[in-house]
């Protein structure tokens, strides 16, 4: 079946220091690829997405490119901020499953401190 | 706000009870998917309706039941709750179905005691 695997953390910076959270996928088909946040206390936000290989998602300073040759979507911010604190998910969406349910890598919970 | 609506936000009850938890998707989605975040399972999919219809199940346990209803609603039963139920449920909607963004829902967090 279809499986995410994101970096464990949890993951502590600096305010202003660079942000990679790599993530790996295995699919039958052609996935879409997602970053979702979780706040504290909150539901998940998509964050940014890509549906085809070389696709760049961006969106409030992420990014992430879909990298079919590598089975990657790597997370990168090249400054965080203390907002930036929260919870990551990588997920995949892919049609071999029968449906388009989100696969959902465990999270890698981030903290930036000032 | 993605506008997928929950109720309630928090539950509370014993085990071997029934609860219904309730969702409402964003205007015009016809496609709604459930959800079970846990700390030892982490996020994983239970179901999918689209326009009333069950179009996909996944890990949901036989005691699990869902609907949506032709207000394109939907509801998850969980019956004869254990303390392992305890858990964040979220509902999340999309357009179609067919690969486009889901948007979810602030979630039901439910603790068995």
């Amino acid at each position: 079946g279809n499986s995410v695997t994101q970096m464990e953390g949890p993951v502590t910076l600096s305010e202003e220091a660079f942000l990679t959270i790599n993530c790996t996928y295995t699919a039958t088909g052609y996935p879409s690829l997602f970053w979702y946040v979780q706040y504290p206390g909150e539901g998940l936000q998509l964050l940014l997405k890509a549906t085809k290989a070389d696709d760049k998602g961006s969106n409030k300073g992420f990014e992430a490119t879909y990298r079919k040759e590598t089975t990657s979507f790597h997370l990168e911010k090249g400054s965080v901020q203390v907002s930036d604190s929260a919870v990551y998910f990588c997920a995949s969406s892919d049609s071999g499953a029968g449906s388009y349910q989100l696969t959902f890598g465990k999270g890698t919970k981030l903290s930036v401190i000032p | 706000d993605s506008g997928v609506t929950q109720t309630p936000k928090h539950l509370i009850t014993a085990t071997g009870q029934r609860v219904t938890l309730r969702c409402s998707p964003r205007s015009g989605d016809l496609s709604v998917y459930w959800y079970q975040q846990s700390l030892d399972q982490g996020l994983q999919f239970l179901i999918q309706y689209y326009n009333g219809e069950e179009r996909a199940k996944g890990n949901i346990l036989e005691r699990f039941s869902a609907q949506q209803f032709p207000d394109l609603h939907s509801e998850l039963n969980l019956s004869s709750l254990e303390l392992g139920d305890s858990a964040l449920y979220f509902c999340a909607s999309s357009v179609s179905g067919v690969a486009d963004t889901q948007y979810f829902g602030p979630g039901t967090r439910l603790t068995v005691l």
